[in-house]
C-alpha cells in the first residue's frame, strides 16, 4: 500500500527557531512536494524535487529551503520560523513519468511558531 | 484572479441528491485536471482525473470544457459519506518530469439525514 509518512503531526515552536519537516515516501517516487495548506488560500507549492539533490522553487518559496539527500526522503527547513509560517504542511510524492500522475499525500505537520 | 477558482459553498444537500460542483482556471497551457477529495482534518486524496470526453466512475461524473477551462464534478444519489471537501486541480508538465499542480481552495460539502 502505498504510504508518505511525516515526522509529526502537531508541532509547536518559537519565533526564530530553525525548524525540520521531515518527509519519507515508501513507494520509489522521483517527484515529491511540499504545500502549505491555509483557510480560503487552499494548497500552495512551497519546493519539489524530481531527483536526489535536485530542488525547484515553488510558488511559495521565500523562508524555506529543502533538503533531498536521499530518494526517498524530502525535507523542508525553516531557518527562521516567523508566526506567518504557521500553517499546515503536506508532503506529497508522484511517479515520474508523465502529466497524469496522481500525487500522494502524507498526513500532515500542523506547525504553530508562536 | 486566482488560477483556480471554486465556489467554497458549503452545499448543505440531503442525501439522495444530485449536486454539482463547477471550477474555472486561467492557464490554458493547463494539460490535465482531476478532482481531489479531502475529508475534514485529513489529506487530499485523488478522486477521478478529468478527460475532455468526459467521464464517469460510479456515481461521479466528472467533466471538462478546454475551450471556457470550465471543469465540472457532479454526484448522483448523495450519501452522508461523501461529505468532505471536494478540490478541483490543474497541472502542467515539470521539465524534469512529473507535474506541477493548481489546487482551488475547495468545495465543501455536507450531506445531510
Amino acid at each position: 500500500d502505498v504510504k508518505v509518512t511525516q515526522s509529526s503531526r502537531y508541532l509547536v515552536k518559537r519565533t526564530g527557531e530553525k525548524v525540520f519537516l521531515e518527509c519519507v515516501q515508501d513507494m520509489d517516487h522521483e517527484n515529491m512536494f511540499w504545500y502549505r495548506q491555509d483557510p480560503g488560500l487552499g494548497l500552495r507549492l512551497i519546493y519539489f524535487s524530481y531527483d536526489v539533490k535536485m530542488k525547484e522553487k515553488g510558488d511559495i518559496p521565500e523562508g524555506y529551503s529543502v533538503s533531498r539527500e536521499k530518494k526517498e526522503r524530502f525535507s523542508l527547513i525553516l531557518e527562521s520560523a516567523s508566526t506567518n509560517q504557521t500553517s499546515m504542511y503536506l508532503c506529497a510524492s508522484s511517479e515520474y513519468r508523465s502529466s497524469y500522475n496522481e500525487q500522494f499525500f502524507g498526513p500532515g505537520t500542523r506547525l504553530t511558531v508562536l | 484572479r486566482k488560477e483556480v477558482e471554486q465556489d467554497p459553498g458549503p452545499f448543505n444537500v440531503p442525501e439522495g441528491a444530485t449536486v454539482a460542483f463547477n471550477c474555472t482556471y486561467s492557464n490554458s497551457a493547463s494539460q490535465s485536471f482531476f478532482w481531489y477529495r479531502q475529508d475534514c482534518r485529513k489529506e487530499p486524496k485523488l478522486l477521478m482525473s478529468v478527460y475532455s470526453s468526459g467521464n464517469e466512475d460510479g456515481r461521479f461524473t466528472a467533466q471538462l470544457n478546454r475551450a471556457s477551462q470550465y471543469i465540472s464534478l457532479l454526484i448522483r444519489d448523495s450519501k452522508l459519506s461523501d461529505s468532505a471537501t471536494y478540490l478541483c486541480v490543474v497541472s502542467e508538465g515539470l521539465t524534469g518530469g512529473g507535474n506541477k499542480l493548481t489546487f482551488g481552495t475547495g468545495t465543501q460539502l455536507k450531506v445531510e439525514l
